[in-house]
C-alpha cells in the first residue's frame, strides 16, 4: 500500500465550479499535511497546510483534514482555467524529517 | 534571498561525465531536502540535511550520487558518470526547521538535467 495515495485524474471542471481533489494516507501517526501545486514544468509551490482536524480556508481554497478516516481534501471554488495544474499531496508524521509526497492529481478547468 | 535558488537551470551534458547542481536555500532555513523528477512522474526524494549533516541519505539512487551541505547553508548534489536514467529535474527545498511549527518545505525553480 502506498503511503499517500491520490488519484491521478485528470479531474475535469467547468469553469466556476468547485474542484475537490483528495489525498488518504497509511501512517496513522502523521502530524503535517501539505497541498502543493505545481504546472507543467515548473516547481511545486505550496498552496497551504493544516495541521488539525477540520477545514481551513485561504481565499478560495480550503483544506479539509479527517485524521480518524486518514484523508486530507482540497477544494477549489470558483475554479478558474489558470488552476490547471497538478496538485500534490504531502504527509509528515510527527518526528519525521522527510514528507512523503503522492504522486498527484492533474485538474483541468476548462472555460 | 528571498527564494530557494538553484543552478544551473538546464545542464545538458554527455553520458559519462560528472555533474554539480547547486542549491542555496532561504536564509535561515535549517532543513534542505533534494528531490529527483522525472518526465511525467512523482517526486523522489534524495537526501536530507539538518544543518551540514544528513542524517538521511536512503534515497540516493546509487553511489554516484553524492551531495554536501557547507556553513548551514549552500549544498551541492554531485553525480559522477551520469547516465541517461540521470535525466531528470532535480528539485532543492528548505524548511525552517525540520519538524514541528516551520516545517513546511519550499521548493527552488529546479536544474532540468539532460544526459545525452
Amino acid at each position: 500500500q502506498k503511503e499517500v495515495e491520490q488519484n491521478s485524474g485528470p479531474l475535469s471542471v467547468p469553469e466556476g465550479a468547485i474542484a475537490s481533489l483528495n489525498c488518504t494516507y497509511s501512517d496513522r501517526v502523521s502530524q503535517s499535511f501539505f497541498w502543493y501545486r505545481q504546472y507543467s514544468g515548473k516547481s511545486p509551490e505550496l498552496i497551504m497546510s493544516i495541521y488539525s482536524n477540520g477545514d481551513k480556508e485561504d481565499g478560495r481554497f480550503t483544506a479539509q483534514l479527517n485524521k480518524a478516516s486518514q484523508y486530507v481534501s482540497l477544494l477549489i471554488r470558483d475554479s478558474q482555467p489558470s488552476d490547471s495544474a497538478t496538485y500534490l499531496c504531502a504527509v509528515k508524521r510527527g518526528g519525521s524529517y522527510i514528507p512523503t509526497f503522492g504522486r498527484g492529481t492533474s485538474l483541468i478547468v476548462h472555460p | 534571498g528571498a527564494g530557494v535558488s538553484q543552478s544551473p537551470s538546464n545542464k545538458v551534458t554527455e553520458k559519462g561525465k560528472d555533474v554539480e547542481l547547486r542549491c542555496d536555500p532561504i536564509s535561515g532555513h535549517t532543513a534542505l531536502y533534494w528531490y529527483r523528477q522525472s518526465l511525467g512522474q512523482g517526486l523522489e526524494f534524495l537526501i536530507y540535511f539538518q544543518g551540514n549533516s544528513a542524517p538521511d541519505k536512503s534515497g540516493l539512487p546509487s553511489d554516484r550520487f553524492s551531495a554536501e551541505r557547507t556553513g548551514g547553508s549552500v549544498s551541492t548534489l554531485t553525480i559522477q558518470r551520469t547516465q541517461q536514467e540521470d535525466s531528470a529535474v532535480y528539485l532543492c527545498a528548505s524548511s525552517l526547521r525540520a519538524t514541528g511549527f516551520g516545517n513546511t518545505i519550499y521548493f527552488g525553480e529546479g536544474s532540468w538535467l539532460t544526459v545525452v
